[in-house]
């Protein structure tokens, strides 16, 4: 059972255009969420998060978005540059417990010059 | 500030062969997690520290894999022994955990293992 579902494997988006990637969620008791960014041979960077009190999140060119009526989560990255090239995972706890991260299976976002 | 270490970054063994993963989490961080990721999925949680306790390895098969968590520090994950399907990249995180506000995991590099 995939509680958290990226079902985009992979974006391709012009330089200085908008990214746009998307997470859908089916757990309800999740109250925290987070967006992590892998290059090559790497470990997961922590991105940005949210928390289930608040609808958007903003960090420079950063923005995620929350509506939890639907279960979704969205990363907005404006405008988009060749380094924001890599996989993006979106991630989902419960903030009170054992704050197990469940994550999706990732996006792979490519920025074209 | 150094990030999460571990070591070594890639291992090939043969099958039934045992293999242990290695990791230094930041300093100062009380909780360490090691996670399992396959290839094209997302990482999935095998154990869970709180300084020296495992609070959570209900996703750890205990009959192949152990963990210890020394001193509330350095962690080591063994795999004994090892099957074709254990071929994964194996991440190790840490976070500061305090009260119970929400954690920001911070992730190492991974140990990736090739079962042959």
């Amino acid at each position: 059972d995939q509680q958290v579902k990226q079902n985009s494997p992979s974006l391709s988006v012009q330089e200085g255009r908008i990214s746009i990637l998307n997470c859908d969620y089916t757990n309800s008791m999740f109250d925290y969420f987070l967006w992590y960014k892998k290059y090559p041979a790497e470990g997961p960077t922590f991105l940005i998060s949210i928390s289930s009190i608040k609808d958007k999140n903003e960090d420079g060119r950063f923005t995620v978005f929350l509506n939890k009526s639907a279960k979704h989560l969205s990363l907005h990255i404006v405008p988009s540059q060749p380094g924001d090239s890599a996989v993006y995972f979106c991630a989902a706890m419960r903030s009170q417990g054992a704050q197990k991260l469940v994550f999706g299976q990732g996006t792979r976002l490519t920025i074209n010059p | 500030e150094a990030g999460v270490v571990q070591s070594p970054r890639y291992k090939i063994i043969e099958k039934k062969q045992p293999v242990a993963f290695w990791c230094n989490p930041i300093s100062g961080h009380n909780t360490l997690y090691w996670y399992r990721q396959n290839l094209g999925q997302g990482p999935e949680l095998l154990i869970r520290y709180e300084n020296e306790e495992a609070v959570d390895d209900s996703q750890l098969p205990k009959d192949r894999f152990s963990a210890e968590r020394l001193k509330g520090v350095d962690s080591t994950l063994k795999i004994q022994p090892a099957e074709l399907g254990d071929s994964a990249v194996y991440l190790c995180a840490s976070s500061l955990v305090v009260g119970s506000s929400p954690d920001t995991q911070y992730f190492g590099p991974g140990t990736r293992l090739t079962v042959l």
